[in-house]
């Protein structure tokens, strides 16, 4: 089973430059869940959705976007990469009904040079 | 969002039971009782979850306090695959269905 797919898995960028984190799921979930964290650190909101169309910001958004154009996909952007944003990127999907267990993606390394 | 505390560490045997404690005295009627653990350098994968009653599933056993301002995960034979940080999530049913994680337990077991 593939669950919650998250691609690339590393990826160094350079400051300024611009990427997309991409996040699949095959669970027909409709909550999808972005999260980042930093070494040492438990993992911190940074947008979620509800459903196809429907995203909003979690705890820290700032430098990011989102979008949910199908239930399956739920890429994140970064549009100007800042050291700040070097971080371990995970992707989450759960069910809507019954407050399903959270799965979570093998991550993305990203270093900003 | 009700926040956990839980120790920053904790170290046991392998093949012994091992007790982790959660604290959330703001808990609200709303809110399930969610644990995850990490292992090193993967995501965080689910453990158990619970509302009111105690909890039993392959992996672990969960143990709610009566007044539910409590409770503990209980890994009833620790495992060296067990060694990982544990972290005690409080989970609204309503809405968006947030996690919101803290620093959580990191447990390691002494062969």
């Amino acid at each position: 089973n593939a669950g919650v797919t998250q691609t690339p898995k590393f990826r160094i960028l350079k400051i300024g430059q611009s990427m997309t984190l991409q996040c699949a799921q095959d669970m027909n979930h409709n909550y999808m869940y972005w999260y980042r964290q930093d070494p040492g650190m438990g993992l911190k909101l940074i947008y979620y959705s509800v459903g196809a169309g429907i995203t909003d910001k979690g705890e820290v958004p700032n430098g990011y976007n989102v979008s949910r154009s199908t239930t399956e996909d739920f890429p994140l952007r970064l549009e100007l990469a800042a050291p700040s944003q070097t971080s371990v990127y995970f992707c989450a999907s759960s069910s809507r009904t019954g407050n399903q267990p959270q799965h979570f993606g093998d991550g993305t390394r990203l270093s900003i040079l | 969002d009700a926040k956990t505390t839980q120790p920053n560490s904790m170290e046991s045997n392998e093949e012994e039971p091992v007790h982790l404690p959660c604290n959330h005295s703001t808990i609200s009627g709303t809110d399930y009782i969610h644990w995850y653990r990490q292992l090193p350098s993967q995501g965080p994968e689910y453990v158990i979850h619970g509302l009111t009653s105690n909890v039993n599933n392959r992996m672990a056993s969960l143990a709610i306090a009566e007044d539910r301002k409590s409770s503990t995960l209980i890994l009833h034979r620790a495992t060296l695959r067990d060694a990982a940080v544990y972290y005690c999530i409080l989970r609204s049913s309503q809405g968006a269905q947030k996690l919101v994680f803290g620093q959580g337990t990191r447990l390691t077991i002494n062969p």
